[in-house]
């Protein structure tokens, strides 16, 4: 079983489509987040969620709005995307707190190429 | 603010070869410190980490230790396999962060047979 997983891997889309991505884990971590890796690898956190609340929301546009439905999930909404949105997108998670390892887990990435 | 400073890619080796990437950060008070591999197409797994000054983490052959009076965390592995391609990535995370991760740049290492 993946331990973090993502739909979709890949999405190509024009400018102006809004866009979800799709993010799960089975490790019963309380924490999740989404970091951006733009074509240089640089990786950005942009949300994260601690049992369904928003506990870091970096300077992101307002295009993005995540929503966490329950602990072990945090989807990606993206409104009017934008050239510039074009990035792989990560979901990762962690259990955050008294039994913190510090360790962050990964899935695989969903790539969005806006045209 | 916190930040993570690592040697620009990419680095390219001979198999069997020593490989160093430098890692320097600023930090308030004491973060813990990691390495992240991501092999080509994959998504980013934690190779080692240090939590205080003076501990080193090691995993797969690779070694880091956690120098507080350098602020330095450097990656060193003594001799690299092809498999050990991949783009790297210094971290840090404070205590009061809720797990973020402030990433350095990433450095690409490329090791030919």
């Amino acid at each position: 079983d993946t331990a973090v997983s993502q739909t979709p891997k890949y999405l190509v889309t024009q400018m102006g489509n809004d866009k979800s991505i799709k993010c799960e884990q089975n490790l019963g971590h309380d924490t999740m987040y989404w970091y951006k890796q733009d074509s240089k690898k640089f990786l950005k956190i942009m949300f994260s969620y601690n049992n369904k609340e928003l506990i870091i929301n970096e300077t992101v546009p307002n295009r993005f709005s995540p929503k966490s439905p329950d602990k072990a999930h945090l989807n990606l909404h993206i409104n009017s995307l934008e050239l510039g949105d074009s990035a792989v997108y990560f979901c990762a998670s962690s259990q955050v707190g008294r039994r913190n390892t510090g360790e962050l887990f990964f899935g695989e990435g969903s790539r969005l190429t806006v045209l | 603010g916190n930040s993570v400073t690592q040697m620009e890619g990419p680095v390219t080796l001979s198999e069997e070869a020593f490989l160093t990437i430098n890692c320097t950060y600023t930090a308030t008070g004491y973060p813990s410190l990691f390495w992240y591999v991501q092999y080509p197409g994959e998504g980013l797994q934690l190779l080692l980490k240090a939590t205080k000054a003076d501990d080193k983490g090691s995993n797969k052959g690779f070694e880091a230790t956690y120098r507080k009076e350098t602020t330095s965390f450097h990656l060193e592995k003594g001799s690299v396999q092809v498999s050990d391609s991949a783009v790297y990535f210094c971290a840090l995370m404070t205590t009061d962060s809720w797990g973020k991760l402030q990433f350095g740049a990433g450095t690409q290492v490329v090791v030919t047979p």
